[in-house]
């Protein structure tokens, strides 16, 4: 059994640009969380997906938007990026939405520097 | 509005006294109560849920409906403790999205 991962570790970006963040679910989960986690907060919502659709969303502009595939593995892509976007970008997998009996696994996050 | 707070951004301790991380929420519902932990150089991971009432490496937590709380209880802290920890909460509904506190960074010295 593979655990979470997400690519890339980290990455630098200019203000305007887009940038598009990955992960991989853990084996057997169908459903993908993503957090954004700025300096010396908790995780926030972004939104999750469940079976290719998006199943619930936090407080995020438009410009934050996703994907799930078919393998289950997800992209959070964000675009006219902002300074204030420069955060940890957490994944998290579980094997079943709407039920919080089901554990969510987290990745060891994408470190996003926006300059 | 939803809410958890964890008025604490660090607790410092020495091993073998008590530890209590707290955590209030705000809720209209029945949520459902996470503990989760980071520790150095690792991934977030779960702790403990307030739905299995167990123990997980000597540490409970209690829901407290009335006061709104789901504090982090352990009688003897040990070094190994030291890490971030944060309470979340997840409502019932068809999306376990989980709303986080702003964490408590616990330290265990010798």
């Amino acid at each position: 059994e593979t655990g979470v991962t997400q690519s890339p570790t980290h990455l630098i970006k200019t203000r305007g640009q887009q940038v598009t963040l990955r992960c991989s679910s853990q084996s057997g989960h169908n459903t993908v969380s993503w957090y954004q986690q700025a300096l010396g907060q908790g995780p926030q919502f972004i939104f999750q997906y469940y079976r290719e659709e998006e199943n619930g969303r936090g407080n995020f502009p438009p410009r934050f938007s996703g994907l799930q595939f078919p393998n289950y593995s997800s992209e959070l892509n964000v675009n006219a990026l902002e300074l204030d976007d420069s955060a940890l970008y957490l994944c998290a997998s579980s094997s079943q939405p709407g039920q919080a009996a089901y554990e969510q696994y987290f990745g060891p996050g994408t470190r996003l520097t926006v300059t | 509005a939803q809410r958890v707070t964890q008025p604490e951004k660090l607790l410092s301790v020495f091993k073998g006294a008590p530890v209590e991380l707290k955590c209030n929420y705000s809720y209209s519902g029945s949520p459902e109560l996470f503990w989760y932990v980071q520790y150095s150089r690792q991934r977030l991971q779960l702790l403990l849920r307030h739905i299995s009432r167990e123990s997980i490496k000597g540490f409970t937590a209690d829901l407290n409906k009335g006061e709104t709380s789901f504090h982090l209880k352990k009688p003897f802290a040990q070094e190994e403790d030291s890490a971030m920890y944060y309470c979340a909460l997840s409502g019932r509904g068809n999306t376990d999205k989980l709303i986080f506190g702003t964490g408590t960074r616990l330290q265990v010295f010798p």
